[in-house]
């Protein structure tokens, strides 16, 4: 299976702040690669799909990057409403795996 | 708009089966698959498998092959997951989510809270 491993595990940040988010692949999953944000009591809710491309209604300050191996999420200028924790996640090969998530706290 | 609607909570003794339904609707059901994900009190997801709701074709997660069940039901757009000789490590959160191929899930239930408890 590929292992996901996501760094940070937990990121306190202030509001209007970057916050940056890495997954790392244990092998070369191309661009197969989508984030998720998930708030306490709700499900998941696509951000990025295929690492870098927008989801409709997804705020535009979420944008994905990378290939490979090592990819990234970045928020640019942090509002409170995205304290969550964020998902990676591999569509490349059977099965689909996720990072361990990262949280994003509000400072 | 696309909506995946799941059944209750449910608490469930060890070595007894759970079955949770996922209503769809707002899109053609046999153009995409369901996929089931679940996730452990404050941890993270896990993937169980999926299921083309086309054809009824399905992938498990190894660890669950020996007692996990998916299905579908096309006349009301509903599909289940079904998982037998639960243990208490099997207390989750359950997810469906709407999947095509290899895409990623674009739209999730609300969970069911499954309680595996004596």
């Amino acid at each position: 299976d590929i292992v996901l491993t996501q760094s940070p595990n937990f990121q306190s940040v202030a509001p209007k702040e970057k916050v940056t988010i890495t997954c790392r692949a244990s092998q070369n999953i191309y661009t197969s690669l989508h984030w998720y944000q998930q708030k306490p009591g709700q499900s998941p809710k696509l951000l990025i799909k295929y690492a870098y491309q927008s989801i409709s209604g997804v705020p535009s300050r979420f944008t994905g990057s990378g290939s490979g191996t090592e990819f990234t999420l970045t928020i640019n200028s942090l509002e409170p409403e995205d304290a969550a924790t964020y998902y990676c996640h591999q569509s490349r090969s059977l099965p689909p795996t996720f990072g361990q998530g990262t949280r994003v706290e509000i400072k | 708009q696309v909506q995946l609607v799941q059944s209750g909570a449910a608490v469930k003794k060890p070595g007894a089966s759970v079955k949770v339904s996922c209503k769809t609707s707002g899109y053609t059901f046999t153009n995409y698959d369901i996929g089931w994900v679940r996730q452990a009190p404050g941890q993270g997801l896990e993937y169980l498998g999926w299921i083309s709701d086309s054809n009824g074709n399905t992938n498990y997660a190894q660890k669950f092959q020996d007692r996990l069940i998916m299905t579908t039901d096309a006349s009301t757009t509903t599909a289940y997951m079904e998982l037998s000789s639960l243990r208490y490590d099997d207390t989750a959160v359950y997810y469906c989510a709407r999947v095509f191929g290899t895409d990623p899930f674009d739209f999730w239930g609300q969970g069911t809270l499954v309680t595996v408890s004596s």
